[in-house]
């Protein structure tokens, strides 16, 4: 079956410019994360869906980011007034009810603001 | 200090040779634990989880001390297609997964 896919699969663009990315999880996953993952480091937790609902918005670094999912299914992470440091490859991953399920990984968008 | 903490490596291993990672977390209260793989320029992949008694899983070991708050994975007869990038990751109380920074295994024919 399809896995979580996301798009684009690259995607550069200037400082203080807007930026959307998006994830399509598994099919009937209820619960939908974004993770955020500089070069040389883990992942670092951004934001958690359960079904249309943010139930855990702890990670967002700061009020550019923010994160949608509307139908329960797709996921768009926006991102505005982009900066340098906001590089990286954002990476979502879903699982089946919750937290406590195995999460599969989509290949990631690579950001790169110049 | 990090939460999550493991020797970035790399380590370089002959084939066949036995290979082990440790890592460390901070917070006391963390409730499951996790070894990740992720290949170069791919997303991460679940190796296995790991609990208080030790698991095993064909050529993978992987063990918890609880104590000590440290984890190990072990690796036997690796393979060429083991070289990878090894994460260890902790899950806190609040369910949310805290991930090292990843040990790179590089295997040598």
């Amino acid at each position: 079956g399809a896995g979580v896919s996301q798009t684009p699969s690259n995607k550069v663009t200037e400082k203080g410019k807007y930026v959307e990315l998006r994830c399509d999880p598994i099919s009937g996953h209820t619960a939908l994360y974004w993770y955020r993952q500089s070069l040389g480091q883990g992942p670092e937790f951004l934001i958690y869906f359960q079904g249309t609902g943010a139930a855990d918005d702890s990670g967002l670094p700061n009020d550019r980011f923010f994160a949608v999912r509307p139908e329960g299914s797709v996921s768009t992470l926006k991102i505005q007034r982009t900066e340098r440091g906001d590089s990286a490859v954002y990476l979502c991953a879903s699982s089946l009810t919750g937290r406590t399920n195995e999460q599969f990984f989509g290949p990631g968008t690579r950001l790169t603001v110049l | 200090r990090k939460e999550v903490e493991q020797d970035p490596g790399p380590f370089n291993v002959p084939e066949g040779a036995t290979v082990a990672f440790n890592c460390t977390y901070s917070n006391s209260a963390s409730q499951s634990f996790f070894w990740y793989r992720q290949d170069c320029r791919k997303e991460p992949k679940l190796l296995m989880s790991v609990y208080s008694s030790g698991n095993e899983d064909g050529r993978f070991t992987a063990q918890l001390n609880r104590a000590s708050q440290y984890i190990s994975l072990l690796i036997r007869d690796s393979k060429l297609s083991d070289s990878a990038t090894y994460l260890c990751v902790v899950e806190d109380s609040n369910y949310q997964l805290i991930w090292g920074a990843g040990t790179k295994l590089i295997i040598k024919p």
